[in-house]
C-alpha cells in the first residue's frame, strides 16, 4: 500500500511554462484534494474532487487546472506558470462523506519552484 | 466555516504533557473541531477529532468546552517525535471539503 503518491517531487519552470503534476492513490478513496502551501503559512484548498469525473473550486483556484479522469488520480495543470505559483503543492485523498471523511491522507509533496 | 485562532508557538519538555490551546468562539452547532499535524515538511497527519464531548484517540486527547467556542488538544507524553505544526480546523463534517488550515502553532519538544 503506497498510500498517496506524487509524481515529481520537484520542479523548476520558467515564468510561461506549463507543466502538470500527478496524484495517485490506491486506498479506494472517492474524494481527492490539491493544496499549496507558502513559507510559514498553512494549507490553501486549490481544487478537490468528489468522484471520477467530478472537479470543483477550493479557495485559490485561479491559475490552475484539475482533471479526474480515473478515481485513483488526480491531476493539477498550470497552463502558464508565474512566479507567485512557487509553492509546495500537496495532493489528499479521503473517503466518501459518512464513511471517515474527516481524515484526509496526504501525498509528501512537490516543491515547485517558477523563475 | 469558524475562524480558529491559535499561539504561533509553543515548547514543551520531553516526556511531560503538551497542550495546546485553540479558540473558535464563531463555531456553529454543527461544525466539529478537527486536529492535524505537520512535521517538518511531510504532509498533514491527521490526529483527532470532536463535535462536543471529550474525544481520546492513541495520539491524543481532545478537549472541547462546554460552550464550544475553545478547545485544547493534549499530547499526555510528548516525544522529541512530537515536534510539529499543530493545525486546529473547524468545519462541518460530511460534504465539506474544504478544510482551512490556518497558520498553526509550531510545538517545539526539548530534551
Amino acid at each position: 500500500n503506497a498510500g498517496v503518491t506524487q509524481t515529481p517531487k520537484f520542479r523548476v519552470l520558467k515564468t510561461g511554462q506549463s507543466m502538470t503534476l500527478l496524484c495517485a492513490q490506491d486506498m479506494n478513496h472517492e474524494y481527492m484534494y490539491w493544496y499549496r502551501q507558502d513559507p510559514g503559512m498553512g494549507l490553501r484548498l486549490i481544487h478537490y474532487s468528489v468522484g471520477e469525473g467530478t472537479t470543483a473550486k477550493g479557495e485559490v483556484p485561479d491559475g490552475y487546472n484539475v482533471s479526474r479522469l480515473k478515481k485513483q488520480n488526480f491531476l493539477l495543470g498550470l497552463e502558464s506558470a508565474a512566479p507567485s505559483q512557487t509553492s509546495v503543492y500537496f495532493c489528499a485523498s479521503s473517503y466518501s462523506g459518512g464513511l471517515r471523511d474527516y481524515e484526509q491522507y496526504f501525498g509528501p509533496g512537490t516543491r515547485l519552484t517558477v523563475t | 466555516d469558524a475562524k480558529t485562532t491559535q499561539p504561533p508557538s509553543m515548547d514543551c519538555a520531553e516526556g511531560r504533557a503538551a497542550n495546546l490551546p485553540c479558540n473558535h468562539s464563531t463555531i456553529s452547532g454543527n461544525e466539529y473541531v478537527y486536529w492535524y499535524r505537520q512535521i517538518h515538511s511531510q504532509g498533514p497527519q491527521y490526529i483527532i477529532h470532536g463535535l462536543k464531548n471529550n474525544e481520546t484517540n492513541e495520539m491524543a486527547s481532545l478537549i472541547i468546552t462546554e460552550d464550544r467556542k475553545s478547545s485544547t488538544l493534549i499530547l499526555p507524553h510528548a516525544t522529541l517525535r512530537d515536534t510539529a505544526v499543530y493545525y486546529c480546523i473547524v468545519r462541518v463534517e460530511y460534504n465539506n471539503n474544504d478544510m482551512r488550515f490556518g497558520a498553526g502553532t509550531r510545538l517545539t519538544v526539548k530534551p
